[in-house]
């Protein structure tokens, strides 16, 4: 049974350049989250998603980013322009009831 | 706002030996969730035990067991016969129980990191 599923693992761009971070739920799950870990802040909640419909993105840092979730088994999180204060590690959690289990992350590095 | 704190930024334990990770929270919540969640090297968050406030038995997980204090607002994590795979950064969090809104993410306090000593 396949865990949740993030693309890329590493990510490698410039400032300014659009970057396009990729999520796969666990099938059946309703909910979807996405979460930044950073040395300084920890891990911080961006945004999350019930049955598709984003609930609350009040963690979402400015209107540099964005997420989508066009269907259930599919989300994106969207960084547009990218800037050196967004690299960190980027995870994608899914939920059904209580617990959340999470992807495997993505490691973001902007140069 | 619920907050959750580790006061421990670091733990050593010796393999085969016992080792308690502190973790207490703040609420006005009566029923929530709390986690214990495992960060290995590799960064994988690991989902280790979940108890529910409304329960007062103590949840077990094989060798993972908690002891939750609901009046104290304290949730430790013991690791009995500690073994080298589990080293890793330990993270306490908690959710609250009502469905809705921001009521479903998970706090986190700031994780505890465990070294196993061979």
């Amino acid at each position: 049974d396949a865990g949740v599923i993030q693309s890329p693992r590493h990510e490698v761009t410039e400032m300014g350049q659009e970057v396009t971070l990729r999520c796969k739920p666990i099938s059946g799950h309703n909910s979807l989250f996405w979460y930044r870990q950073t040395m300084m802040r920890g891990l911080e909640l961006l945004i999350y998603f019930n049955n598709n419909v984003p609930i609350d993105d009040s963690g979402m840092p400015e209107d540099r980013f964005s997420a989508k979730m066009p269907n259930a088994s599919f989300s994106t999180l969207k960084i547009q322009p990218s800037e050196p204060r967004d690299s960190a590690v980027y995870f994608c959690a899914s939920s059904l009831v209580s617990e959340q289990f999470f992807g495997p992350g993505t490691r973001l590095t902007v140069l | 706002a619920q907050t959750v704190t580790q006061s421990q930024p670091e733990m050593s334990v010796q393999e085969a030996e016992t080792v308690t990770l502190s973790c207490t929270y703040d609420t006005s919540e009566s029923d929530y969730y709390l986690f214990w969640y495992k960060q290995p090297p590799s960064r994988q968050m690991i989902l280790v035990i979940r108890q529910e406030a409304y329960k007062q038995q103590n949840a077990t997980e094989n060798r993972f067991s908690v002891n939750f204090q609901k009046a104290a607002k304290s949730f430790s994590l013991k690791i009995s016969d500690s073994q080298l795979g589990d080293a890793a950064m330990y993270f306490c969090a908690y959710r609250s129980l009502d469905s809705g809104g921001s009521n479903y993410k998970l706090t986190f306090g700031k994780g505890t990191l465990l070294t196993v000593n061979p």
